[in-house]
């Protein structure tokens, strides 16, 4: 079944400097993808989305790449802070009736001060 | 204003009990989802309820069957627990289907089953 995932499980960078978090899908019709962040003990947080007819965008101190030829997604952290240590996950929207997201399994991202 | 709140926060059961799990969503969203999520991996998809009907259900067994009340907040019911539904039960909501954008979750209910 489709499927959405992760390369890496663990990232581990300097403050300040900038994450680069993959993530691979398989489910070619998917239109939408999204990143969640998830920091301990709370639900996921929205952070950026992107729709399968763009290739960028752009949020504040992040930013989405999707190449659907490979079926890669990417979120991008700017000047990586302390407070974004936390579980990223990679997610789909299926074109279903209902509004059923996939995730991923997750990348946890360490910031070292 | 207040956003997904989840009760209780934190539940244990014993294996082959019953449990209830319940979820408000914002004031104004329609639609109430809810996701299992094990330790160490992401959220699984277990039912979407949108106007007190059922719209959307995941891979998981009869033994989990949920509801929406008149007031868009939702219950989600496990009967005969087993040892594998210790996780967290998450609850989103948004205003309408189709509103996965705006998706906002709970901090969820723990549950772990003895």
């Amino acid at each position: 079944g489709e499927s959405v995932g992760l390369h890496l499980p663990t990232l581990s960078v300097q403050e300040g400097d900038n994450s680069i978090i993959n993530c691979a899908y398989s489910n070619s019709a998917s239109d939408y993808f999204i990143w969640y962040k998830q920091e301990s003990g709370k639900g996921p947080q929205f952070i950026i989305d992107i729709r399968s007819n763009m290739d960028k965008r752009q949020g504040q101190r992040v930013t989405v790449l999707l190449n659907k030829t490979v079926k890669h997604l990417s979120l991008q952290i700017a000047a990586t802070q302390p407070g974004d240590s936390a579980v990223y996950f990679c997610a789909e929207n299926e074109e279903t009736s209902y509004d059923k997201v996939i995730f991923g399994p997750g990348t946890s991202l360490s910031v070292i001060p | 204003d207040a956003g997904v709140t989840q009760s209780p926060t934190h539940l244990i059961k014993t294996r082959g009990q019953h449990v209830t799990l319940r979820c408000s969503p914002i004031s104004g969203h329609k639609s109430v989802s809810w996701y299992q999520q094990v330790l160490g991996q992401g959220p699984q998809f277990i039912f979407q309820y949108y106007e007190k009907e059922e719209r959307g259900r995941g891979n998981f067994p009869d033994r989990f069957s949920a509801r929406q009340f008149p007031n868009y907040s939702s219950e989600l019911n496990v009967n005969a627990l087993l040892l594998g539904d210790s996780a967290l039960y998450l609850c989103a909501s948004s205003l309408s289907l189709g509103g996965w954008y705006g998706y906002t979750f709970g901090s969820g209910t723990r549950l772990t089953v003895v």
